[in-house]
């Protein structure tokens, strides 16, 4: 089973600020890695997949990169509707379809 | 609209059963994988299970042998069987909908569609 760590657990940041998510696999799953965004007392939303395509309906100011085991989601100027828990997870070596633990985005 | 919209949640006794299902809108179950994923209150996303479109069936070790996942094509609707429910099984059951993209010349897989949750509480 690939697990997948997420880093930082939790991120405090103002609005306008840069922001870099990061999220290592314990073996490589190629680009097949997955961004959710969840917003408290919501579902999961589709934010990004295979590794760096938006999905439909996301802004630009997020984005995706890595490939391998070494993945990044950046939101280039956080709004305060960002404000949430970011998900990665594998689609490459499934089932188990496995998601990291989570990045929580905090207002400073 | 693609739509999923969960149900059958409720509070129930370790050992006990439930059956959760996840009705679709706006596509046909048979033409798409489906999965179930849980959250644990206060805790992450753990995949539960997923039926293909064929109907090959797949579950996560912890639910293994006493969840069943299965779906009435006529009705458009999926299920999650539920048995010898424990502690650890509370928690916000979701199902989702694996898309397919193309981008780039490559398929590549994701949970596009997802429903508002149904919510279990295994508790004596």
């Amino acid at each position: 089973e690939i697990v997948l760590t997420q880093s930082p657990a939790t991120l405090s940041v103002s609005p306008g600020e840069r922001v870099t998510l990061s999220c290592r696999a314990s073996q490589s799953v190629s680009s097949n890695l997955v961004w959710y965004q969840q917003r408290p007392g919501q579902a999961p939303r589709l934010l990004i997949y295979g590794a760096s395509t938006r999905a439909t309906g996301i802004p630009p100011r997020f984005s995706g990169s890595g490939s391998g085991t070494d993945f990044t989601l950046t939101i280039s100027s956080l709004q305060s509707e960002d404000f949430a828990v970011y998900y990665c997870q594998q689609f490459h070596n499934w089932p188990p379809l496995t998601f990291g633990g989570g990045t929580k985005v905090e207002i400073k | 609209e693609e739509q999923l919209v969960e149900s059958g949640g409720g509070l129930v006794q370790p050992g006990g059963s439930l059956r959760l299902s996840c009705a679709a809108s706006g596509f046909p179950v048979t033409s798409n994988y489906v999965t179930w994923v849980r959250q644990a209150p206060g805790k992450g996303l753990e995949w539960v299970s997923v039926i293909y479109s064929h109907g090959d069936t797949y579950y996560a070790d912890s639910v293994k042998g006493r969840f069943t996942i299965s779906r009435d094509n006529s009705k458009n609707i999926l299920y999650l069987q539920m048995n010898s429910l424990r502690d650890d099984d509370t928690a916000v059951y979701y199902c989702a909908r694996v898309g397919l993209g193309l981008p780039r010349g490559i398929y590549w897989f994701y949970m596009d569609v997802w429903g508002q949750g149904t919510t279990v509480t295994v508790s004596s």
